[in-house]
């Protein structure tokens, strides 16, 4: 059973609006999340994490958001641009250092011009 | 130069047929990991290995065999191919000491 959800497959948004992207986890033990960012025909690249000790964590236009009592994190991307279209995945572990990534199914992102 | 390579980046074979998937790194980790990607399901752990005698099964190792040649190779063997090992197959490094792990471009496999 996934333990990391993200609901929606798709997500389509004009460039220079906000892309807002969520994740839901099952797992209470799970205190490190991270975002993973892939283009095609190419392998995840590690794009922001946030420990469960933040609600917040931000670099240059993406800020990932953590709500621990909902299980629930979001990624802000502001503003969008052309470059941000690909597939997000989002992952959690227990600890930063971790073996296990557990992985969310994705969600593809579409930046209009 | 890629930090993680994989090899080969496409590949088709028939049901019961042996394959080998490679994987080597240039980063100086000693964790390395094998995933597979289908569809709607996100990337799923097959099996990770923590040093060149440290191998682990992960939540799919069914169908799956791992070699650890050395501490920068990884490779991931289907003994007898079967159509639903159809998927995108990554690997993966880590640091022990800390940080995100790193993935490989992947691998398409087709077995028909």
């Amino acid at each position: 059973d996934q333990q990391v959800k993200q609901n929606s497959p798709s997500l389509s948004v004009q460039e220079g609006r906000i892309s807002i992207l969520n994740c839901d986890y099952t797992n209470s033990m799970f205190d490190y999340f991270l975002w993973y960012k892939k283009y095609p025909a190419e392998g995840p690249t590690f794009l922001i994490s946030i420990s469960s000790i933040k609600d917040k964590n931000e670099d240059g236009r993406f800020t990932v958001f953590l709500n621990k009592s909902a299980k629930h994190l979001s990624l802000h991307i502001v503003p969008s641009q052309p470059g941000d279209s690909a597939v997000y995945f989002c992952a959690a572990s227990f600890g930063s250092n971790d073996y296990k990534l557990s992985f969310g199914a994705g969600t593809t992102v579409t930046v209009r011009a | 130069d890629a930090d993680v390579t994989q090899t080969p980046r496409n590949r088709i074979t028939k049901t019961g047929k042996r394959i080998m998937l490679e994987c080597s790194q240039t980063k100086g980790h000693d964790r390395m990991y094998w995933y597979r990607q289908d569809p709607g399901l996100g990337l799923r752990l097959i099996y990770y290995s923590f040093d060149v005698k440290d191998i682990n099964k992960g939540e799919i190792s069914d169908g799956y065999s791992v070699s650890r040649q050395a501490q920068a190779k990884f490779s991931l063997s289907l003994e007898s191919a079967i159509p639903n090992q159809t998927a995108l197959y990554f690997c993966a490094t880590k640091s022990s000491g800390g940080g995100e792990q790193f993935f490989g471009p992947g691998t398409r496999l087709t077995v028909l």
